[in-house]
């Protein structure tokens, strides 16, 4: 099993802050999704990285694939209470299964 | 509504007595899995299921057993639940490349006392 490490762990911020969430691992993934849960709800798919340096937005959330697809951020602006959530990470190697990083609980205060 | 569905969603139970956790998709994805989610440790798979019939161990399958004898269904049992069992347990479904989005079920919170 691959590991990938989110940073940070915890995360509380005022609304209309800035803020990057990070995943590494000292592996090369093939493709890696980002996914977010809320309470009492499964994780819900945000993007899939695929080609190293791909940079994809979603409104106001930018995902960046490393160039060596070992990592990725999460970038978010201007943040909202809505985006509340635990933010997690997995990545895709050779086989079928992916590997969770642990995940970025966010706290966005109004 | 394309989705995931898993039963029952909470449930207290005492050690060793048999239980199932049921799961259905509807969206005739070959790709099934069970995961267990615990605080400080993230989402862990228990079990996977690349067709029917066709069933391998994830990371932590100790103490599970599970088939798939539809490819709608994967139920997760566990035979003799054991205290270390407590956790949050989601089922998801997907397309069989790695790439592709995985859709989760809403949870299934297992008590074992």
């Amino acid at each position: 099993t691959q590991l990938l490490e989110q940073s940070p762990q915890f995360l509380s911020i005022q609304e209309g802050e800035n803020l990057t969430v990070y995943c590494n691992s000292s592996s090369v993934f093939s493709s890696l999704q980002w996914y977010r849960q809320e309470p009492g709800e499964g994780p819900v798919l945000l993007v899939t990285v695929v080609t190293g340096g791909e940079v994809k937005k979603l409104k106001r959330l930018t995902f960046q694939f490393g160039d060596a697809r070992k990592d990725s951020s999460l970038h978010i602006t201007a943040a909202q209470p809505g985006d509340t959530g635990l933010y997690l990470c997995a990545g895709a190697s050779s086989g079928y299964a992916l590997n969770f990083g642990k995940g970025t609980s966010l706290l966005v205060t109004p | 509504e394309a989705q995931v569905t898993q039963n029952p969603r909470y449930l207290i139970t005492v050690t060793g007595k048999k239980l199932t956790v049921t799961c259905s998709q509807n969206m005739n994805h070959e790709y099934m899995s069970w995961y267990r989610q615990d605080p400080g440790l993230g989402l862990r798979q228990i079990y996977y299921s690349m067709n029917v019939e066709v069933t391998d161990k994830g990371d932590v399958p100790e103490g599970y057993k599970v088939s798939r004898k539809e490819k709608r269904n994967f139920p997760l049992i566990l035979e003799s639940p054991s205290p270390n069992q407590t956790s949050l347990y989601f089922c998801a479904s997907r397309l069989m490349g790695s790439s592709y989005e995985q859709y989760f079920g809403p949870g299934t919170r297992l008590t074992v006392t």
